[in-house]
């Protein structure tokens, strides 16, 4: 099947800083890649979608100037969480469709702590 | 606004029961619905797809059913095994393309 991973696999950064995760398709080219993020014990929320070459679309709630998506090839999408704040950590997971597949494949997710 | 709901939240079972994990969904008009499995601090894999067309799909020991018309989706697990514990989520795909989830069911099969 399809392969996404995600790095890094958990980051601990310090509370104003940035940083950025990348999420690859490993052996597929992800016209659409997805962004969620999920806090402990709850579901994923998405947070936005990005196409290749294009602006990525942003959920109601979801801050772009402090999230900011990149998509800027087929296999590669990176978020970078800007001034990071503690609020920010979360478990935060990618996930990839190619063409007019249907089903969407989930990367391993990256754990991001805020101290 | 879609919304998906699974029941129950979590699940104790010992070995060798089936387990039924219910999934259900507010608007009808989806194009697809997929279940997942979830293990503690790691990310999703599929389990199965279930496109709006189809009523049923099958994998091993797992079958999911799809009743689009009730909102209603079910999966079985036969046989259950300690292997089995983790967090099952479903999620539709409807209008914008979209997959919407559920808060998930967390399943504990007891040796």
């Amino acid at each position: 099947g399809a392969v996404v991973s995600q790095h890094p696999s958990w980051v601990i950064c310090k509370s104003g800083t940035s940083v950025k995760i990348e999420c690859r398709s490993l052996d597929f080219q992800a016209t659409t890649m997805f962004w969620y993020r999920q806090f402990p014990k709850q579901s994923l929320m998405l947070m936005a979608t990005s196409n290749e070459g294009s602006k990525a679309t942003y959920e109601q709630g979801v801050e772009k100037d402090k999230f900011l998506i990149n998509h800027a090839s087929l296999t590669l999408s990176t978020l970078t969480v800007t001034s990071a704040h503690p609020e920010d950590s979360s478990f935060y997971i990618c996930s990839a469709r190619g063409g007019l597949a249907y089903e969407q494949y989930f990367g391993p997710g990256t754990r991001l702590t805020v101290t | 606004k879609q919304e998906v709901t699974q029941i129950p939240a979590a699940l104790s079972v010992p070995e060798g029961e089936n387990l039924v994990l219910n999934c259900s969904f507010t608007d009808s008009a989806i194009y697809n619905l997929q279940w997942f499995r979830q293990d503690p601090g790691k990310g999703l894999t599929s389990l199965l797809l279930i496109q709006s067309s189809q009523r049923e799909q099958t994998s091993g020991r797992l079958n999911a059913s799809l009743d689009k018309s009730s909102g209603r989706s079910t999966l079985y697990i036969a046989a259950s095994q300690p292997g089995d514990s983790a967090t099952y989520l479903c999620a539709v795909r409807a209008a914008g393309n979209k997959l919407t989830f559920g808060g998930g069911t967390r399943v504990l099969v007891k040796p």
